[in-house]
Formats: structure tokens, sequence, C-alpha cells
């Protein structure tokens, strides 16, 4: 079955930097798109990027564009996400997700990790 | 930016009841549109893709339609494993977002 691990969360002080991963198993992982979605606490779902299936073309939020890297290694199934010049409001759960299309981006989440906290505070 | 607006941000209901949330685009977006459960603690739930249709594995009284700027999720008969907070997503733009969520408490 599908499975998504999140790790590196934790407590990093207002423009520190933290690098995220995201372990897959249970599918190709090498055919599919992978997004990364955040949620303050206590607050709604916030799209934060996404990676095509082969690393071809990355997109990012504009609260994170320039300061947020979004990579894979398919060699590795592992999706990353290096998170520089990091702010109070950047505090959240960091979801790793599935993209629902083989190949072809469907911006659609079909399967999720449990997420992992980033807590930015001085 | 599309924004996303969902009502009412909180629902009253009890089991057996038939539920509908509603979400509005700030412009159209055909039909694409996803919506997804979230439960306390847990990571979101695919539930409908494409305005209406049903994800594998999702209850038949789950159902949503819709298109362009107005759409309608509506839950059949609820049962006590649908209260959760609900979300839904457009994905016209590559750079998507989610409404704001409607949380759905036991009445």
């Amino acid at each position: 079955q599908v499975q998504l691990v999140e790790s590196g969360g934790g407590v990093v002080q207002p423009g520190g930097s933290l690098r995220l991963s995201c372990a897959a198993s249970g599918f190709t992982f090498s055919n599919y798109g992978m997004h990364w979605v955040r949620q303050a606490p206590g607050k709604g779902l916030e799209f934060v990027a996404f990676i095509r299936y082969d690393g071809s073309d990355k997109y990012y939020a504009d609260s994170v564009k320039g300061r947020f890297t979004i990579s894979r290694d398919n060699s590795r199934n592992t999706l990353y996400v290096q998170m520089d010049s990091l702010r109070v409001e950047d505090t959240a759960v960091y979801y790793c997700a599935k993209d629902r299309g083989v190949t072809v981006a469907t911006q659609m989440a079909d399967y999720w990790g449990q997420g992992t906290l980033v807590t930015v505070s001085s | 930016d599309i924004q996303m607006t969902q009502s009412p941000s909180t629902l009253s209901a009890s089991v057996g009841d038939r539920v509908t949330i509603t979400c509005r685009a700030s412009q159209s977006i055909s039909s694409w549109l996803a919506w997804y459960q979230q439960k306390p603690g847990k990571a979101p739930k695919l539930l409908i893709y494409k305005a209406s249709s049903l994800e594998s594995g999702v209850p038949s009284r789950f159902s949503g339609s819709g298109s362009g700027t107005e759409f309608t999720l509506t839950i059949s008969s609820l049962q006590p494993d649908d209260f959760a907070t609900y979300y839904c997503q457009q994905y016209h733009t590559f750079l998507y977002n989610f409404g704001q969520g409607t949380k759905l408490e036991i009445k």
C-alpha cells in the first residue's frame, strides 16, 4: 500500500533553515508528481510546492518562492523540501502528498503522509 | 488569484441528516474542483475530483456537483464517521488553493 513518511521537522529560529524529507513506498515513485502542503495550527490547508515526476518542473506558492526548494531523488524514492530564511509564519504541519496522475500532473493529492511539525520561534 | 469561499464555516447536524456544503470560486474554474475530508490530527483524504467524480473507495453517500463558480458537496445520510472538516480545492490554476474549510459537528 502507498506510504509516505515525512521527517525532519522541529524547532528552528527565525532566519534559520530546515530540510524535510518524505520517504515513499508502495507505488512507482518516479511516475508521479509530488506535493508539499502545509497547515498552520488551527488553520486551513495551503499549497507550498509541487515537483513533476521527473523533476523537470517545480512550482511554488508566492509565500515561499525564493526561500524554499523542492527536490526529489527517484533512486531513493524520496521527496525533499529545503526551507531557508524561515519566518514565524512558516510554522505549520508539513504534509507530503502524491499526485493523482501518472506522469501527468493533476494537481490533486490522493495519498498524504502523516505530516511533520515545523515550529519557527525565537 | 482565485479565491475559494466555503459556506457555512461550521455546520451542526445529526446522524442520518442530509447536509450540503457550498464552495464558491471568485472566477470560473470549469469543473476543476476537488473535495477533501480531514479529521483532527490526521491527513486530508480525497473524496471527490472534477467536481462530481467519486474517488475510489469513498462511500456513495458522498456526492459533488457544480461547475463554473459554484459547487456543492452533499452527504446524503450522515454517519458518525463523517464528522470532520471538509475542504474544497481548485486546480484550474497550477498554483492551486483551498477553501477555508467547513467543520461538520454533531448536533
